[in-house]
């Protein structure tokens, strides 16, 4: 069974841009989370979406943002982009229900000049 | 915000040692789960515990949980070179996929 599958792995943007970061979850999952880590904060949920709603949201500003597709693949967007953005973005994937594990990707360096 | 603590931030041992890491928590909770990272990459799934469960092993690997002092422990006995990555705790209140993280813990087995 392939794991959860992150696009583009690297990215460097110039502040003031938008960026698109693309998950796949494991085939089955309905539900897929976004995490941003950073030295200082460490790793914080910024939403989950299940069967292309959003289910949960973190404390984060409105510049940030995401979907969910049919098929369960989900993206996030940043747009004017920030310093302060420049992170690992992790998505996981779980099956959605109560005490059901999450398993994650590779994750997306983001890096913003 | 971070749900909890893990203690010790960072912790050095030998190979062949035990490892233990610990982690508390502020609300109640559904499960708790242990992830690995090597290096800044994907975190790894260790194992899941729930809420009603006292204890758990999954090969070398032992995890307690003590919901009435909001605690929990990672184990890992006769540590490897390759155990050497950071730890993190994270809960789950919530009905979803919503995960609250705990600082990690990092630890170095020295060959």
């Amino acid at each position: 069974k392939a794991g959860v599958t992150q696009t583009p792995r690297y990215l460097i943007k110039t502040r003031g841009q938008q960026v698109t970061l693309s998950c796949s979850p494991i085939s089955g999952h309905r539900s897929v989370s976004w995490y941003q880590q950073t030295p200082g904060q460490g790793l914080q949920f910024l939403f989950e979406y299940f069967s292309e709603t959003q289910r949960n949201k973190g404390n984060f500003p409105g510049r940030f943002s995401g979907r969910q597709f049919s098929n369960s693949r989900s993206e996030m967007n940043v747009s004017t982009l920030e310093l302060g953005d420049s992170a690992l973005y992790l998505c996981a994937s779980s099956l959605g229900g109560a005490t059901t594990e999450a398993f994650f990707g590779q994750g997306t360096r983001l890096t913003v000049v | 915000s971070q749900q909890g603590e893990e203690d010790p931030q960072a912790l050095s041992i030998q190979e062949g040692e035990n490892a233990t890491m610990n982690c508390s928590y502020k609300t109640s909770i559904n499960n708790l789960q242990w992830y690995r990272q090597n290096s800044g990459r994907g975190l790894v799934h260790l194992i899941l515990i729930r809420s009603n469960e006292r204890e758990k092993h999954s090969g070398r690997l032992r995890v307690t949980l003590d919901t009435s002092k909001k605690s929990s422990s990672l184990l890992i006995t006769a540590s490897r070179a390759a155990d050497t990555a950071s730890y993190f705790c994270a809960t789950d209140n919530n009905a979803g996929n919503m995960l609250t993280f705990g600082g990690g813990t990092r630890l170095m087995v020295k060959p």
